[in-house]
């Protein structure tokens, strides 16, 4: 069964602060690793997918990094709008649908 | 296209009532999924369909529960005789299997308060 765990479940930082958030997962025969923000009452929205160890993509302030077992979302010099959960979700070959784990909630205070 | 449309927004109903929810995927989409997620939790697959064939049931599904959807455009959840346990998020996302890129297009949600 896959699984996914995200540490640490809060995280608060100061503008400007810099970051990781952490996903660890174990699945067979991973097929693509993705982080999505989620605001309060709202649907995840999609941020990155990663299909192998060494990939990294970016957007605006953030980074994603893969590893075999882990990955880091790394968000640089944060601003208040980047307050929200994220979480990570994984797709592997034992179901087709994503496990998601539970999320980090992020809180920057300007 | 505006995405992933999700209705209603709330539904607010009784122990014991039947509920259906909607949703309107991406048009050029032809998987559509429900999760349901619950407050500190992520997200929960229950089902999805490929076109109209339903190919895959969490066993979270019990028998309360049905997704329909026909002619392979927009899906219907319905909840039967709900409990008070069934009060969560209903998500519904949508993808274009067989393209690189796995992504899901999720909505808005529907949000269910059982009283």
């Amino acid at each position: 069964e896959d699984q996914v765990t995200q540490s640490p479940e809060a995280l608060r930082l100061q503008e400007g602060e810099s970051s990781s958030l952490n996903c660890s997962y174990t699945v067979s025969g991973l097929r693509g690793l993705f982080w999505y923000r989620q605001d309060p009452g709202k649907g995840p929205e999609f941020l990155f997918t990663l299909y192998s160890a060494g990939e990294e993509k970016e957007k605006e302030r953030l980074k994603a990094t893969l590893t075999k077992k882990e990955s880091f979302l790394h968000i640089t010099a944060p601003k208040p709008e980047d307050s929200a959960t994220y979480l990570c979700a994984v797709y592997g070959g034992g179901a087709d649908g994503l496990t998601f784990g539970k999320g980090t909630h992020l809180i920057i205070q300007p | 296209d505006t995405g992933v449309s999700q209705d209603p927004r709330h539904k607010i109903t009784k122990r014991g009532q039947n509920v259906t929810f909607r949703c309107d995927p991406i048009s050029e989409h032809n998987r559509l999924y429900w999760y349901r997620q619950t407050l500190g939790q992520g997200p929960e697959f229950l089902t999805y369909f490929q076109n109209e064939a339903q190919l895959e049931k969490s066993r979270l599904l019990s028998d309360r529960f049905s997704a329909e959807r026909p002619k392979g455009s927009f899906s219907t959840l319905e909840i039967q005789r709900t409990e008070q346990g069934d009060s969560a998020m209903y998500l519904c996302a949508s993808s274009l299997y067989g393209g690189k890129n796995y992504g899901y297009t999720f909505g808005s949600g529907t949000r269910l308060t059982v009283v």
